[in-house]
């Protein structure tokens, strides 16, 4: 799977756009990019996945770039609860893939 | 899609026992996963398990670690002989539609003293 290059930690005032970017510039043709966040100890929670196309889903907005060489998370109206340690992953499909966790990027939004 | 469940929420062994940790699935799944977060550290894959088989293991997976699915619902991880080093956080996750996501449950804290 492809390294991601994610920054170690940001802030974000409460009710702003939270815009979290990620480098994946060895990504492969058929490789998704995914995120997941964790809050404190919990299971990682499934935010947004896509290949080409910019997505958009109830939590977040996926942006990639048209090389796909980096992509960008976005928290439309960050709250308190949205802080958390968010991972960028670049995975191929299939059932037999597991997932490679980074460090993540520690986002704290502020009140 | 909701996720799985897991128990118990926190266990705790002394060194050298046995311990199962059981994932629960909400419905009809085929695929399931285990990854494990030392405090502090990255969360690691363990094993993954489909149609009551291993599918893939890293090398974090070995002899003392096993995987089954005893009753065709739950999906256990056994640990024949902790050690202190096996203080982690469990997850266990399911797989999506597609092959695409996995959804993790909340974990079992796994304390050995």
């Amino acid at each position: 799977d492809a390294k991601t290059t994610q920054p170690t930690s940001m802030d974000c005032a409460e009710g702003r756009a939270a815009n979290l970017p990620c480098n994946h510039s060895t990504i492969s043709g058929n490789e998704y990019v995914y995120w997941y966040r964790q809050i404190h100890s919990q299971g990682p929670q499934y935010i947004i996945h896509g290949l080409k196309n910019n997505e958009t889903n109830e939590m977040a907005s996926l942006i990639i770039t048209e090389d796909r060489k980096s992509s960008t998370l976005i928290l439309p109206h960050a709250t308190l609860r949205d802080t958390a340690v968010y991972y960028c992953i670049v995975r191929a499909p299939g059932y037999g893939q597991n997932f490679v966790f980074g460090p993540g990027t520690r986002l704290s939004v502020l009140p | 899609e909701p996720e799985v469940t897991q128990t118990p929420s926190h266990q705790v062994t002394q060194m050298g026992q046995e311990v199962i940790l059981r994932c629960v699935p909400i419905s009809n799944h085929l695929y399931f996963y285990w990854y494990r977060q030392i405090l502090g550290q990255k969360v690691e894959f363990l094993v993954s398990f489909y149609n009551n088989e291993i599918s893939e293991k890293s090398e974090i997976f070995d002899d003392q670690f096993s995987v089954e699915r005893p009753d065709g619902s739950n999906f256990t991880l056994k640990i024949r002989s902790t050690k202190l080093e096996d203080s982690a956080m469990y997850f266990c996750a399911r797989g999506g539609q597609g092959g695409l996501e996995q959804y993790f449950g909340p974990g079992t804290r796994l304390t050995v003293t």
